[in-house]
């Protein structure tokens, strides 16, 4: 079991430029997050997908689109990308509400 | 969801045991209390979670009050690996935004 995988795992983007973040699990979760973490700081989130074929909203959702292809993946898009945005995103996934997340090794993202 | 309180930064001797406080004054009764840690710039890991019973794994202990206004994490034998950032975040029943803080910053002690 990989569990959950993202990609890529560093990339350095100019601003204005557009890019997906991928993100799959193995675990057969229904539920699937998005997360960015600044320098020092905590982890905020920003979309989640609650089951296949749904997507909401978290605390900072402006700049970013989200697909959830299936019930393995879920990806986070940047239209495009801004200084603000450098950070490291973190996918993670849950088996139900209120159950664990298992998160991935997060993505380095530099927007230069 | 409730909010969470954390110190932001404790030091532990290796061996002893590690006591990682958390208020959530405001935690309603269908609210868990769920702890995570960060290692370096890995992703959180999950510790342990309970709503008002006291719990232990082969990771830690949670003990959690009677009013359930505040927990604490116990690490029984704290060693240099224990060193990370630790999360206590409130989940409410039924719904997906699991909300982090700032955690506290534990450094365990050669």
């Amino acid at each position: 079991n990989a569990g959950v995988t993202q990609t890529p795992k560093f990339q350095v983007l100019k601003t204005g430029q557009s890019m997906t973040l991928q993100c799959a699990q193995d675990m057969n979760h229904n539920s699937m997050y998005w997360y960015r973490q600044d320098p020092g700081m905590g982890l905020r989130l920003i979309y989640y997908s609650a089951s296949e074929g749904t997507t909401d909203k978290g605390e900072v959702p402006n700049g970013y689109n989200v697909s959830r292809l299936n019930k393995r993946e879920f990806s986070l898009r940047l239209e495009s990308a801004a200084p603000s945005q450098t950070s490291v995103y973190f996918c993670a996934s849950s088996e139900l509400n209120n159950s664990p997340l298992h998160f991935g090794n997060g993505t380095r993202l530099t927007v230069t | 969801d409730a909010k969470t309180t954390q110190p932001p930064s404790m030091d532990c001797a290796e061996g002893r045991a590690a006591n990682l406080p958390c208020n959530h004054s405001t935690i309603s009764g269908n609210e868990y209390v769920y702890w995570y840690r960060q290692i370096h710039s890995q992703g959180p890991q999950y510790i342990i979670h309970g709503l008002k019973n006291n719990e232990t794994n082969e990771m830690a202990s949670l003990i959690i009050t009677e009013d359930r206004k505040s927990s604490t994490l116990i690490l029984p034998h704290a060693t240099l690996r224990d060193t990370a950032v630790y999360y206590c975040i409130v989940i409410t029943s039924g719904t997906y935004k699991y909300i982090f803080g700032t955690g506290t910053r534990l450094k365990v002690l050669a």
